[in-house]
């Protein structure tokens, strides 16, 4: 079936410092890509998606690369602040389906 | 910000009782769906809805089920709750299948 790996947290940075979190799938056929962000006691919220291959996404300076010969979608942030101090999580959608797959959560810390 | 609502947000309830949690939204979007958030796992599927008394099973269905008598509304029933269903529980919804858009959250603990 369906999986979503995402490297373990906590990641801590110092603010102005470049973010990578790392995701990779394994799914059948051409997914969709999700990225989710979750603020302290608040719901997910769509940050980012790709929809096919080579696709890049990006919101509110975070960007993510649809690579379908590395299976990945890596998120990445030229420079953090205290206020992307969040948990992020990598989902797919398969083309067949309604269900998304989520990873099990990165959690970034950024200090001032 | 989508309008989805929970309710309740927070409860406890003792082992054996059954519970109901409600999801409220007014977008008229046709699917809906319940996750339950735990660490380590992500969030996992419990079940979801594609139209007016139209639910299937997710991932983790057992112990669960659901009723959608109104686009407006999908609520989630524990029969008889566990401790092992002690967890934050999410609605979502979705107009299209692809982007889904989730509420508040209810955290549910049962002792």
């Amino acid at each position: 079936g369906d999986s979503v790996t995402q490297m373990e947290g906590p990641v801590t940075l110092s603010e102005e410092a470049f973010l990578t979190i790392n995701c990779t799938y394994t799914a059948t056929g051409y997914p969709s890509l999700f990225w989710y962000v979750q603020y302290p006691g608040e719901g997910l919220q769509l940050l980012l998606k790709a929809t096919k291959a080579d696709d890049k996404g990006s919101n509110k300076g975070f960007e993510a690369t649809y690579r379908k010969e590395t299976t990945s979608f890596h998120l990445e942030k030229g420079s953090v602040q205290v206020s992307d101090s969040a948990v992020y999580f990598c989902a797919l959608k398969s083309n067949a389906g309604n269900m998304l797959t989520f990873g099990g959560g990165t959690r970034l810390m950024v200090k001032p | 910000d989508a309008g989805i609502t929970q309710s309740p947000r927070h409860k406890v309830t003792e082992t054996g009782t059954p519970v109901t949690l409600r999801c409220h939204q007014t977008e008229n979007h046709r699917y809906m769906y319940w996750y339950r958030q735990d660490p380590g796992h992500g969030l996992r599927l419990i079940h979801y809805s594609y139209g007016v008394k139209d639910t299937d099973k997710g991932e983790v269905s057992d112990g669960y089920s659901v009723s959608r008598s109104k686009t407006e509304d999908f609520l989630l029933t524990l029969e008889s709750a566990t401790s092992s269903q002690t967890s934050v529980y999410f609605c979502a919804i979705s107009a299209d299948r692809d982007e889904q858009y989730f509420g508040p959250g209810t955290r549910l603990t049962v002792t």
